[in-house]
């Protein structure tokens, strides 16, 4: 089983439209959950950061941990063409220095 | 706002040759990683470098690769002798303490013939 899966997609919604990304672990030992936004041919740029159970929002977007299911969640709500991008999910243990592990990435694509 | 830097941003070199990738983290960061992505593939941890060694490293890390901070503000990624699987983007990251948020730099996309 891979240490974190995430549905590569793509998937095309329109625009308004509200999203769902999602990865799944298999490492109980995870304790740091992220979402980078990656634009073509650029670094990752971190999107949401938490390190608990339940829900964080920042603006459109909402991170949603559930540990017992080892399962993470991304909401955008009313997307915008500007949200097109790959979603990275990424993970860490807590110890000296954090070895992000990342799903594939979910490539999304907004139509206006 | 402060950023990571990475020079070049495309490098082509023939299979054997050595290559430095170079990066310039956030100033004030005490945390260094590189990253490699291979065209279409997972975002890959290679390397965390703290206080001037290594912290961990994956085990694609072999031999080949090493890494160095010559002065205040660099951070170089070097690879001995290139093989033709080592082409992939090259991502340099930095964070302020090892439970902080890792910044990303744009990447060295390397193409080894």
């Amino acid at each position: 089983q891979k240490e974190v899966e995430q549905d590569p997609g793509p998937l095309s919604v329109p625009e308004g439209a509200i999203v769902s990304l999602n990865c799944t672990y298999s490492n109980s030992a995870f304790q740091y959950f992220m979402w980078y936004r990656q634009y073509s041919r650029k670094g990752p740029e971190l999107l949401m950061y938490t390190y608990s159970s339940g829900n964080k929002e920042d603006g459109r977007f909402t991170a949603q941990v559930d540990k017992s299911s080892k399962y993470i969640s991304l909401f955008i709500r009313d997307s915008q063409p500007s949200d097109s991008a790959t979603y990275l999910c990424a993970m860490s243990v807590i110890q000296g220095a954090q070895k992000l592990v990342f799903g594939q990435g979910t490539r999304l694509t907004i139509n206006p | 706002e402060p950023e990571v830097t990475q020079t070049p941003s495309h490098q082509v070199t023939q299979m054997g040759q050595e290559v430095i990738l170079r990066c310039v983290p956030i100033s004030n960061h005490l945390y260094f990683y590189w990253y490699r992505q291979i065209l279409g593939q997972k975002v890959e941890f290679l390397v965390s470098f703290y206080n001037n060694e290594i912290s961990e490293k994956s085990e694609i890390f072999d031999d080949q690769f090493s890494v160095e901070r010559p002065d205040g503000s660099n951070f170089t990624l070097k690879i001995r002798s290139t093989k033709l699987e080592d082409s992939a983007m090259y991502f340099c990251a930095s964070s302020m303490d090892s439970k902080e948020t890792q910044y990303f730099g744009p990447g060295t996309r390397l193409l080894v013939l």
